[in-house]
């Protein structure tokens, strides 16, 4: 079945731009969507189809996906993207959906 | 807006059953298939299968085939996930997400139901 990592943990200080990864073999072919969990809250998704940003999700948020790696690119980073965030895709092969393990965003 | 409303904290020993209604409004229920996600403490999330919600076929992930079913009550725009003979490890926040297209884009999500397991 189709794999996608994390890493854990990125650590980012306020202002600066925080990238976290999502590696899968050829993810380039796929769509990338991607959501926020705020501790104790449910996820919302903040990128949708690699770069597509919702409604009501700031500029900050944006994302690419080339090769083998998907990113999600936060701008500007304040204390309140303090969060979980997960990559997740829809695997045609097997008809089934893939989250990545998650990384945790540490605002110093 | 499209709002999905779950059930509350549940708790139960093991063997038990518990069932997780997910209530649907501000959208047509039956245009949108409907995901569960569980969440175990501390750990990340996993999805655990989905239902059409036009024909009430469910479709589960490897790990989740069993003692897990997904139903429907269309009349209330209502999905349930009901799981039998309960395990400690079943402890977790379960999670309805309504499917938004076809390439599984979750665009809204349910506040999320705890079920603790314990003796």
């Amino acid at each position: 079945s189709y794999v996608l990592t994390q890493p854990p943990s990125v650590s980012v200080a306020p202002g600066m731009t925080a990238r976290i990864t999502c590696g899968g073999t050829n993810i380039e072919t796929m769509s990338v969507h991607w959501y926020q969990q705020l501790p104790g809250q449910a996820p919302v998704l903040v990128i949708s189809y690699d770069t597509d940003r919702p409604s009501g999700i700031p500029e900050r948020f944006s994302g690419s996906n080339s090769g083998n790696t998907a990113t999600l690119i936060i701008t500007g980073v304040e204390a309140g993207d303090e969060a979980d965030y997960y990559c997740e895709v829809w695997d045609g092969t097997t008809n089934h959906v893939v989250f990545g393990g998650g990384t945790k965003l540490t605002v110093l | 807006q499209v709002q999905l409303v779950q059930s509350g904290s549940e708790l139960r020993k093991p063997g038990a059953s518990v069932k997780i209604s997910c209530k649907a409004s501000g959208y047509t229920f039956r245009n949108y298939p409907l995901s569960w996600v569980r969440q175990a403490p501390g750990q990340g999330l996993e999805w655990m299968g989905w239902i059409d919600t036009n024909t009430g076929d469910p479709i589960f992930a490897q790990a989740f085939t069993g003692r897990f079913v997904f139903s429907l009550d269309t009349s209330v725009n209502t999905a349930y996930l009901l799981i039998n003979t309960l395990k400690a490890e079943d402890t977790a926040v379960y999670y309805c997400a309504r499917v938004y297209d076809s390439e599984s884009t979750l665009d809204s999500w349910g506040q999320g139901t705890l079920v603790t397991v314990s003796p």
